[in-house]
C-alpha cells in the first residue's frame, strides 16, 4: 500500500519562529510537491522537487523554502512564521517513470496555525 | 497556459439519484486527467485518470468520468449517490507534451453535497 507520510496533523506556532514541516514517501518517487489548501482557493503548489537536492519554485513560493537531501524526505520550511501562512499544508509524490502516468499521491495534511 | 475550471462551487443531490460534478480544461496539447476526492481534515485520494483510449473511465467507488475533447471537459459522474459520497472534489489535468516532472493544475474543488 502506497504512502505518504506527514510529521504533524495539526500544529501551532507563534509570529516569528522557523516552522519545519516533513513529509516522507515509501514509493521510491522521483516527484514530490508541497501544496497549500485555502478555502476557495484550491491547491497551490508551493515548491515541487523531481529528484534529490533539485527544487523548483511553484505559484506561490514566497515565505518558504524546501529541501531534499534524500529521495523519500522533502521538508518545508517557513523562515519566519506569519499569521497569513495559517493555512492545510499538503505533500504530494509522483512517479517519474517514462510512461507512467503520473498520479499524485497524497500525505494526509498540515493544519498550521500561527498566531 | 494551462488551466482547469470547476465552474460549480457546491453540488446538491439526494440519495440514489445520479450526480456530475463539472470540469473543464485547457492544455496546449493532449491531456491527461484526474479526479481527486477529499474528505474532511484528509488528504486528496485519487479516484481515476484519464490518458488514452476509451472517453469513459471508470475508477473507485462506482464513480466515472467521460472525457470530451471537442468540449475539452472531463465531468465526473455516478448514477446512485450515496451520502457517504459527500467530499469535496478536485478535477485535475497535465499537459503530456510538458517536461516529465509530474507537475498537476488542479481546479478550485467543487464541494458534493448528497442528502437523504
Amino acid at each position: 500500500d502506497v504512502k505518504v507520510t506527514q510529521s504533524s496533523r495539526y500544529l501551532v506556532k507563534r509570529t516569528g519562529e522557523k516552522v519545519f514541516l516533513e513529509c516522507v514517501q515509501d514509493m521510491d518517487h522521483e516527484n514530490m510537491f508541497w501544496y497549500r489548501q485555502d478555502p476557495g482557493l484550491g491547491l497551490r503548489l508551493i515548491y515541487f522537487s523531481y529528484d534529490v537536492k533539485m527544487k523548483e519554485k511553484g505559484d506561490i513560493p514566497e515565505g518558504y523554502s524546501v529541501s531534499r537531501e534524500k529521495k523519500e524526505r522533502f521538508s518545508l520550511i517557513l523562515e519566519s512564521a506569519s499569521t497569513n501562512q495559517t493555512s492545510m499544508y499538503l505533500c504530494a509524490s509522483s512517479s517519474r517513470l517514462a510512461g507512467v502516468s503520473n498520479e499524485q499521491y497524497f500525505g494526509p495534511g498540515t493544519r498550521l496555525t500561527v498566531t | 497556459a494551462q488551466s482547469v475550471a470547476q465552474p460549480e462551487d457546491q453540488v446538491n443531490v439526494a440519495e440514489g439519484n445520479p450526480l456530475t460534478v463539472k470540469c473543464t480544461y485547457s492544455v496546449s496539447g493532449n491531456p491527461y486527467l484526474f479526479w481527486y476526492v477529499q474528505y474532511p481534515n484528509r488528504g486528496l485520494q485519487f479516484l481515476l485518470k484519464y490518458i488514452t483510449g476509451d472517453n469513459l473511465v471508470k475508477g473507485s467507488y462506482g464513480f466515472e468520468a467521460e472525457f470530451n475533447k471537442s468540449q475539452t471537459s472531463f465531468h465526473l459522474k455516478k448514477p446512485s449517490a450515496l451520502v457517504s459520497d459527500s467530499a469535496l472534489y478536485f478535477c485535475a489535468v497535465r499537459d503530456i507534451g510538458s517536461s516529465n516532472t509530474g507537475k498537476l493544475i488542479f481546479g478550485q474543488g467543487t464541494t458534493l453535497q448528497v442528502k437523504p
